[in-house]
């Protein structure tokens, strides 16, 4: 059953400290994107990559936030330093292209983030 | 930035009942998907729509990408309590950029 893989599900972080949120794409995916979600502002693309390259972080706040692909299973996400705004849910989703139509985004379960 | 307007923003309906939605934009998109997101956990693909004018369906569910490639709707025949949840459309420009941008949602209750 291929899936987008997230850890940690949760997150409690004190104001100030390092976050790093995993994700594991489905494998043969080569695009994975990075969401925020809060209730004000629903679903936010932080960024996204193809092919373990950025395409588009323009989302991002750049001066405390940092994405990655190290290799092609592993997505990062990292906050540096937390703060209590960053309070949301972070989904990892992945997809393939090109095909023949678009790209079909598949999520993972998420990361709830909580900064006190 | 890109804008997509989804309404409504909530509905509460009777088991049986049909639903409608529909997400409108002021740019054109060349793929809608739509998605439905429970609680705890993420947004799942329900149907992707890739050509102007198209209809696609899911079991229970319809949906149409829109003639001027600015709209797309979303159709859920007799309504049951497990389709409860936020139903979120997403439009993709296409060529080279793969960004989804989202709607806001739509929150469905499904009274028994």
């Amino acid at each position: 059953d291929a899936r987008v893989t997230q850890t940690p599900r949760d997150k409690v972080t004190e104001m100030g400290q390092e976050v790093t949120m995993r994700c594991q794409p489905i494998l043969g995916h080569n695009t994975v994107f990075w969401y925020r979600q809060t209730m004000m502002q629903g679903l936010e693309l932080l960024a996204y990559f193809r092919n373990r390259a950025p395409l588009d972080d323009s989302g991002m706040p750049k001066d405390r936030f940092s994405a990655e692909m190290p290799d092609a299973t592993l997505a990062t996400l990292k906050i540096q330093p937390s703060e209590p705004r960053d309070s949301a849910v972070y989904f990892c989703a992945s997809g393939l292209v090109p095909t023949p139509g678009g790209t079909e985004a598949f999520f993972g379960q998420g990361t709830r983030l909580t900064v006190v | 930035g890109q804008q997509l307007n989804q309404s409504p923003q909530s509905m509460f309906i009777q088991e049986g009942e049909d639903v409608s939605m529909n997400c409108t934009s002021s740019s054109i998109f060349n793929t809608w998907l739509w998605y439905k997101q429970e609680p705890g956990e993420g947004p799942v693909l329900l149907i992707a729509l890739y050509k102007a004018g198209e209809l696609t369906s899911n079991g229970r569910l319809t949906a149409q990408f829109g003639i001027t490639r600015k709209d797309s709707f979303l159709n859920i025949s007799a309504s049951i309590p497990s389709d409860v949840g936020i139903y979120f459309c997403a439009g993709q420009r296409g060529g080279s950029n793969y960004k989804l941008t989202f709607g806001k949602g739509t929150l469905l209750t499904v009274n028994p």
